[in-house]
């Protein structure tokens, strides 16, 4: 069965500084990954998609993402920070054929001024 | 704003009663996801209709059921609700049924059962 996972709840970052949040993903076939990010009371929003091709991604409002395979982690990054950017970070991954998306757990970014 | 449209915003009832819950998926999209949203399960999978038809199941409930209509809106019904039901129910649509489509979410329906 695909899982994904996001080892930590809660990451907290200065402004400025790099930030890091973690996927790692266990699927039987080629993984199609997806970082989606959720402000209070809204819907989620697609920042970035993994299918084929170049392992670094670029997303939405500078965001980029690592595709590890040997590791099977799909790390998102950004290198500065923004207050703005706290949020609730979901991975998320299909597998295709299933015609479902899996999705993590999430984790919480705090950004501080 | 992504296009998709959930009514009502929210909605409180009582247990043991029906609700619907409504989705208008973006401009040109045929396929429509159902999530619920709670704070000790996170975001669960229910259902996936494309152009009509079922494609997908995940964890929906029997006491739940959905449908995608001709004009491709989505409602997804709860009954005999229970106290457990009460979390954020997002709907969310895709171009196509590909698992490479990025979806584009509604705002969700916060769903309060008392």
């Amino acid at each position: 069965a695909q899982s994904v996972a996001q080892p930590e709840d809660q990451v907290n970052v200065a402004e400025g500084n790099p930030l890091t949040v973690k996927c790692t993903y266990s699927v039987s076939g080629n993984p199609y990954l997806f970082w989606y990010v959720q402000y209070p009371n809204r819907g989620l929003q697609f920042l970035l998609k993994y299918i084929t091709g170049d392992n670094l991604v670029k997303g939405s409002y500078g965001f980029e993402a690592e595709f590890n395979k040997s590791q099977t982690s799909f790390h998102l990054k950004k290198p500065s920070a923004l207050v703005s950017d706290s949020a609730l970070y979901f991975c998320a991954v299909d597998t295709g054929g299933g015609f479902k998306t899996i999705f993590g757990a999430g984790t919480r970014l705090f950004v501080k001024a | 704003d992504s296009g998709v449209t959930q009514t009502p915003k929210h909605l409180i009832t009582a247990t043991g009663q029906r609700v619907t819950l409504r989705c208008s998926p973006r401009s040109g999209d045929l396929s429509v996801y159902w999530y619920q949203q709670s704070l000790d399960q996170g975001l669960q999978f229910l259902i996936h209709y494309y152009n009509g038809e079922e494609r997908a199941k995940g964890n929906i409930l029997e006491r739940f059921s959905a449908q995608q209509f001709p004009d491709l809106h989505s409602e997804l019904n709860l009954s005999s609700l229970e106290l457990g039901d009460s979390a954020l129910y997002f709907c969310a649509s895709s171009v196509e049924a590909s698992s490479y489509n990025e979806q584009f979410f509604g705002p969700g329906t916060r769903l309060t059962v008392l």
